[in-house]
């Protein structure tokens, strides 16, 4: 079965850290690009962050920048996300997906993360 | 930045209606556009990808046309599963963005 399945999520204070991990099954992990996306309770979705297929091309949203990390290790068909600094605009189920051509194709269930103090 | 204007914003329609999505771009975006569905607690499904390519295992109700800057995503007789939220996005360039939603609910 295709899939791909995030952990990492939870609560954490303002100026924390968190990493998150998305692990693929299914399909040949090296060969995709990957992507975190991010939706805020009751808001639409957001890109965060995109890593190419041999890390060679990152990209982050200005929203993220400085503060997060997206990583990828092709042997353990895991791709992460370092999250410091966290705010509370932070706060949003974290989702991983791949790319197909213009397209994010397989999509993790998604892990939560709640920024408060 | 690439901004990506969906309308409308909230969609009454009822079962068998053919209805019509629009998702405008602030600059020109060649094809690089997909389209998802997204149901309450779910992750997003991939309808279409660059425009008009139909993801598969997709219900060939769902099309999806346009270039430039206007693309609209059809679909041609509404199903009960289909009252859900739809969202756009482009791959053009950095950083991707999405479009705000349509939210289709029952009339």
């Amino acid at each position: 079965e295709v899939q791909l399945v995030e952990s990492g999520g939870g609560l954490v204070k303002p100026g924390g850290s968190l990493r998150l991990s998305c692990v693929a099954s299914g399909f040949t992990f090296s060969s995709y690009s990957m992507n975190w996306v991010r939706q805020a309770p009751g808001k639409g979705l957001e890109w965060v962050s995109s890593i190419s297929r041999s890390s060679g091309e990152i990209n982050y949203a200005d929203s993220v920048k400085g503060r997060f990390t997206i990583s990828r290790d092709n042997a353990k068909n895991s791709l992460y996300l370092q999250m410091n600094s966290l705010r509370a605009e932070d706060t949003a189920v974290y989702y991983c997906a791949n790319r197909i051509d213009d397209g994010m194709d397989v999509w993790g269930q998604g892990t939560t993360v709640t920024v408060s103090s | 930045d690439i901004q990506l204007t969906q309308s409308p914003s909230f969609l009454p329609a009822s079962v068998g209606d053919r209805v019509t999505i629009t998702c405008r771009a602030s600059q020109g975006i060649n094809s690089y556009l997909a389209w998802y569905q997204q149901k309450p607690g779910k992750a997003p499904k991939l309808l279409i990808y660059s425009a008009s390519n139909l993801q598969s295992g997709v219900p060939s109700r769902f099309s999806g046309s346009g270039s430039g800057t206007e693309f609209t995503l059809t679909i041609s007789s509404l199903q009960p599963e289909d009252f859900t939220t739809f969202y756009c996005q482009q791959f053009n360039s950095y950083p991707l963005t999405f479009g705000g939603g349509t939210k289709l609910e029952i009339k």
